[in-house]
């Protein structure tokens, strides 16, 4: 059972752009949504994480939006660099374990100059 | 901090020898877990620590294989029998215990090759 679901696959914007790649969730019981980073051959890191009290959380150009209603959250990443050019993952856990995580499949990302 | 690191980086085996990766997670976490990850998908839970305790247990980590971290600091896991569906970026992340949602660390993986 696929619980998390991410969109697009892959994505190509233009530098200065606004990329935006969307997760949709199953179960209610997740509570912790942390979109990860990761670049060829490297493990994935930690961009920003977002719990469902909230419906926006910005840090620098990265923002997650989140729709509880619609258990739907996405990444914006504002003014896209050619150095963001990575696989994004986004996740979700439930309280009992936030390192249990559950991952999308990943959207690999490509910013031309 | 010195983050999380895995031996080796990459291991090519033969079908049916057995391996054994290991991770060294940041100093203060105790918490310690495994994922695999294979090509083009995200990464999936396998197991975690907490302390020397190993706490939970995928359905995706079969008899083959098995996990430890005897003095609640590095972690070892070994896979027998290695099958060609092995092949698999294995990943090791440690964090600290709380309510806070601790974020993840990961290490940079070990990379199994199964020929």
């Amino acid at each position: 059972q696929q619980q998390v679901k991410q969109s697009p696959q892959s994505l190509i914007v233009q530098k200065g752009g606004i990329s935006i790649i969307n997760c949709a969730y199953e179960n209610t019981a997740f509570d912790y949504f942390p979109w990860y980073q990761q670049f060829p051959g490297k493990g994935p890191a930690l961009l920003i994480a977002i719990r469902p009290d909230v419906s926006e959380k910005k840090e620098g150009r990265f923002t997650i939006s989140f729709n509880k209603s619609a258990k739907q959250f996405s990444l914006h990443i504002m003014d896209s660099q050619p150095g963001d050019s990575a696989t994004y993952f986004c996740a979700a856990s439930k309280p009992s374990n936030t390192g249990k995580l559950i991952f999308g499949q990943g959207t690999t990302l490509q910013v031309k100059p | 901090d010195t983050g999380v690191s895995q031996d080796p980086r990459h291991k090519i085996t033969k079908r049916g020898q057995n391996v054994t990766f290991r991770c060294d997670p940041i100093s203060e976490h105790n918490r310690l877990y495994w994922y695999r990850q294979t090509l083009g998908q995200g990464p999936e839970f396998l197991t975690y620590f907490q302390n020397e305790a190993q706490l939970e247990k995928s359905r995706l980590l079969s008899d083959r294989f098995s996990a430890e971290r005897p003095k609640g600091s590095f972690s070892t896991l070994e896979i027998q029998r290695t099958e060609q569906g092995d092949s698999a970026m294995y990943l090791c992340a440690s964090s600290r215990p709380g309510t806070d949602n601790s974020p993840l660390h990961f290490g940079n993986g070990t990379r199994l090759t199964v020929t």
